[in-house]
């Protein structure tokens, strides 16, 4: 079946730690591919995207993603993560021509301080 | 910055009530959506609108669900005779655009309505 799978259901790293939050999809054609963030008590918030050109995505907050597509995986990473950084990560996927959104499960990040 | 709001950002409703939920998508975009998400499970598409109809919805969207832009602001979104399972938090997006237009096609949520039926 159609799907995006995110590794990680929860993972807890120290502050200064490197991160990479992993996630895969499985449509076959030309795909759109975002990741999102829940800061806890506050909603949605776009981190970065990928729609053609370099695979390699720069978003905010020093975060930054691969798009690999002989792999279907747009794994997202930071070099040093800080406490404020903790929250759940949401890897989604639209198609071209298609306005539904699939979200992955989500994972749970907590940095220590 | 512009941002997409939903109001109420909590309901508590009895089982069969109906329930309206609200959002104001951003002023310049021409898509609006609806998903949702049950306690500890993903987040799920329910529902897209443009041009004052729907474009696309999912399996979840029954005929219990029905969504309106009564004005040019509002984006709203019925349940007509809600159930437990119903229980989640609804999450309304608005784009600029879709598809293969790309940049447009970036969804920026709401804060979330939290819908509790009892």
């Amino acid at each position: 079946a159609q799907s995006v799978s995110q590794h990680n259901h929860h993972v807890i790293l120290s502050e200064a730690a490197s991160l990479e939050l992993g996630c895969n999809y499985s449509y076959g054609g030309t795909v759109n591919l975002f990741w999102y963030v829940q800061y806890p008590g506050q909603h949605l918030q776009l981190l970065l995207k990928y729609f053609s050109g370099d695979p390699l995505v720069k978003g905010i907050k020093g975060f930054e993603a691969e798009f690999i597509k002989s792999k279907f995986s747009f794994n997202l990473r930071k070099p040093s993560v800080q406490w404020s950084d903790t929250a759940e990560y949401f890897c989604a996927v639209t198609l071209n021509n298609n306005n539904d959104m699939r979200f992955g499960a989500g994972t749970r990040l907590t940095v220590k301080p | 910055e512009p941002e997409v709001t939903q109001t109420p950002s909590h309901q508590v409703t009895q089982m069969g009530q109906e329930v309206i939920l609200r959002c104001v998508p951003i002023s310049n975009h021409l898509y609006f959506y609806w998903y949702r998400q049950i306690l500890g499970q993903k987040v799920e598409f329910l529902v897209s609108f443009y041009n004052n109809e729907i474009s696309e919805k999912s399996e979840i969207f029954d005929d219990q669900f029905s969504v309106e832009r009564p004005d040019g602001s509002n984006f709203t979104l019925k349940i007509r005779s809600t159930k437990l399972e119903d229980s989640a938090m609804y999450f309304c997006a608005s784009s600029e655009g879709q598809g293969s237009l790309g940049a447009w096609e970036t969804q920026y949520f709401g804060p979330g309505t939290r819908l509790l039926v009892l």
